[in-house]
């Protein structure tokens, strides 16, 4: 069967660092992956999209790797800031979206 | 960006009795739209796929008639927690698919309803 993981619940990182976030997949070959972000008692917003046949995608300070033969994609938020301290949830994307459990990301000051 | 409402965000209700959760798509028209339960420190898990004008697909273990779901519009969909019991208690999330240039369709989250059931 299909599996989404996270690679941690959660990620303390300091502020003013990069942080890095794992979403590995199995039994699955998504034309695409998605990123979402959410935060308490909210709904997910929705952050990147990137294509299997894309290597990288940015949008300001985020960066999204996708790598096919591992089946893994990664999340960075360079310079990171107290703002971002949210939880993270990649997504899966075929007929439906299927969420990972999602990292729970706290910037510290 | 697209905007989608979701409402009440918070309900309490005495059990046997039944809830409706509304989700608007407000500034687009949107074909698909799905319903969401989340439980805490959990992901989402996809109830059901509601398509305008159409009956909605249910996700296997998700009851239909428990839970009513119409989507009477392209903007429109409800979701009705029908006869409540406290085991129903959870985070509700709506979505509105949109489609983006390139043909891509990107799922618009409503803020959720947290529904308690005493």
């Amino acid at each position: 069967s299909q599996k989404i993981e996270q690679n941690s619940e959660a990620l303390n990182i300091q502020e003013g660092k990069t942080a890095t976030l794992t979403c590995n997949y199995t039994n699955y070959s998504p034309a695409y992956l998605q990123w979402y972000r959410q935060d308490p008692g909210r709904g997910p917003v929705f952050l990147l999209l990137i294509r299997e046949n894309e290597k990288e995608k940015r949008k300001e300070r985020l960066k999204v790797t996708f790598d096919t033969t591992l089946k893994q994609s990664l999340f960075h938020i360079t310079a990171s800031q107290p703002a971002d301290s949210a939880t993270y949830l990649c997504a899966l994307d075929g007929e439906k979206l299927t969420f990972g459990t999602g990292t729970r990301l706290t910037i510290i000051p | 960006g697209a905007v989608v409402s979701q409402h009440p965000s918070w309900v309490i209700c005495k059990s046997g009795t039944s809830v409706k959760i509304e989700c608007r798509s407000l500034d687009f028209q949107a074909t698909t739209m799905f319903w969401y339960r989340q439980f805490p420190k959990q992901s989402l898990m996809l109830m059901a796929t509601s398509n305008e004008g159409s009956k909605a697909t249910y996700e296997q273990g998700v009851e239909k008639d428990k839970f009513l779901i119409n989507h009477a519009s392209l903007t429109l969909s409800t979701l009705t927690v029908t006869s409540a019991h406290p085991e129903d208690s959870s985070f509700y999330i709506c979505s509105a698919t949109r489609r983006l240039a390139g043909g891509r369709d990107i799922q618009y989250f409503g803020a959720g309803t947290r529904l308690s059931v005493l």
